[in-house]
């Protein structure tokens, strides 16, 4: 069982605007700005899209946007592209022995 | 360009050893973190192991420590994952990333994975 809890799924039409959740704990997200979201398109390396929970890498889209309340995180993907089509993950930073968890992934259909 | 090249995966029985590598080159490599972080077939990420950027601190998840050892040689700009006591659950893709920071905040740049299998 992952640390950082996310949907298993999502879906949504081009164009459309879709939130994924990870929900974790004030020893993770909710304690720490160290939360980063990360793309993984099959077969291949995942790559970074938000850090520090909502700062954007140079090159990334700004239809990607992240967000914190509490002890969950979002990311919102807003006009939907086929191309965002993949799997994401959330990950943080934890003050538990094991100092960093990622979530279980959120698999991004578009329709 | 920041590059980083995993090697050392293959098939390895159970109980057996497996030394990773990952080079680096496009960046000061002794100023940062680094982490290694696993991915079984048809599963979602695994963190395994960090080290700070000089050596003096590594952080394991618990399905790794006692038989997982993180280290790096800093003039070799090379980041090493020594695997021992191997099981069938270490079966994975094993990708090395570099922290944007010498302690830890987030993983900006991964490399392609090095694949490994225990079974006999």
């Amino acid at each position: 069982q992952s640390a950082l809890t996310q949907p298993a799924s999502v879906s949504g039409s081009p164009g459309q605007s879709i939130t994924i959740s990870c929900t974790g704990t004030s020893s993770d997200v909710g304690g720490y700005n160290y939360v980063s979201w990360y793309q993984q398109h099959p077969g291949k390396a995942p790559k970074l899209m938000i850090y520090d929970v909502s700062k954007r890498p140079s090159g990334v889209s700004n239809r990607f946007s992240g967000s914190k309340s509490g002890n969950t995180a979002s990311l919102t993907i807003s006009g939907l592209q086929a191309e965002d089509e993949a799997d994401y993950y959330c990950s943080s930073y934890t003050s538990s022995s094991t100092f960093w968890v990622f979530g279980g992934g959120t698999k991004l259909t578009v329709l | 360009q920041v590059q980083l090249v995993e090697s050392g995966g293959g098939v390895v029985q159970p109980g057996g050893s497996l030394r990773l590598s990952c080079a680096a080159s496009g960046f000061t490599f002794s100023s940062y973190g680094m982490h290694w972080v696993r991915q079984a077939p048809g599963k979602g990420l695994e963190w395994v192991a960090f080290i700070r950027y000089d050596g003096s601190n590594k952080y394991y998840a618990d399905s790794v420590k006692g038989r997982f050892t993180i280290s790096r040689d800093n003039s070799k700009n090379t980041l090493y994952l020594q695997m021992n006591s191997l099981r069938a659950e270490d079966t994975a893709v094993y990708y090395c990333a570099k922290d944007a920071q010498y302690s830890g905040s987030y993983l900006d740049y991964w490399g392609q994975g090095t694949l490994v299998t225990v079974s006999s």
